[in-house]
């Protein structure tokens, strides 16, 4: 069973800077990976799939980069509504069963 | 615009079942694998089950296999959960998504959840 680690659990920045966020998967997964928002009261949304495809609608200052077990999503320049809980998510090959990270929380 | 509402939570007993409803729109329903996700109070995702567009295969992990049971009526364009022999660690927000495609690798859309409450 893959396991994900997402560190840090806590990233206290200011709007304006730079969020690096990691996740490590425990065994290669290609570039099978995808990261979600969740802000505070409200369901998860889709950032970016295959582990660097921005999902629609995402504005361009969230990237995603990495393959194998290490991967980073980035937003360039935090604005206020990106303070939020961030989750990584891989789903296996066979049987098709999804991992998700346990989250980093970006806090002003 | 792709629309999922989920109905059907609520308070019920330890031991109890309940049946989660999720009715989409927006999309063409029997072309998309649909899963179930849920969240604890202040905790973290946890996927639940998937199924394929056709509905001819299931996905559980191993934790889940056994009580719960997820199924899909194309005609309706409605995912169902049903949720048996429940604990009081299966309270939870119950989330349904779509897939990106036949078998999904990401959740590319979700609902706003269904809250259940497992308590005496």
């Amino acid at each position: 069973e893959i396991v994900l680690t997402q560190s840090p659990a806590t990233l206290s920045l200011s709007p304006g800077e730079r969020a690096t966020l990691s996740c490590r998967a425990s065994q290669n997964i290609y570039s099978s990976l995808a990261w979600y928002q969740q802000r505070r009261g409200q369901a998860p949304r889709l950032l970016i799939y295959d582990a660097s495809h921005t999902a629609t609608g995402i504005p361009a200052r969230f990237s995603g980069s990495g393959s194998g077990t290490d991967f980073t999503l980035t937003i360039s320049s935090l604005e206020p509504e990106d303070f939020a809980v961030y989750y990584c998510q891989h789903r296996s090959s066979w049987p098709p069963t999804w991992t998700f990270g346990q989250g980093t929380k970006v806090e002003v | 615009e792709v629309q999922l509402l989920e109905s059907g939570g609520g308070l019920v007993q330890p031991g109890g079942s309940l049946r989660l409803s999720c009715t989409a729109s927006g999309f063409t329903f029997s072309s998309y694998a649909m899963t179930w996700v849920r969240q604890a109070p202040g905790q973290g995702l946890e996927w639940v089950s998937g199924i394929t567009g056709s509905g001819g295969n299931t996905y559980y992990p191993d934790s889940m296999r056994g009580r719960f049971v997820i199924s899909r009526d194309n005609s309706k364009n409605t995912l169902y959960l049903e949720l048996n022999s429940l604990r009081v660690d299966d309270t939870a927000m119950y989330y349904c998504a779509k897939g990106d495609s036949g078998i999904a690798t990401s959740a590319t859309h979700w609902g706003h959840g269904t809250l259940v409450t497992v308590s005496s």
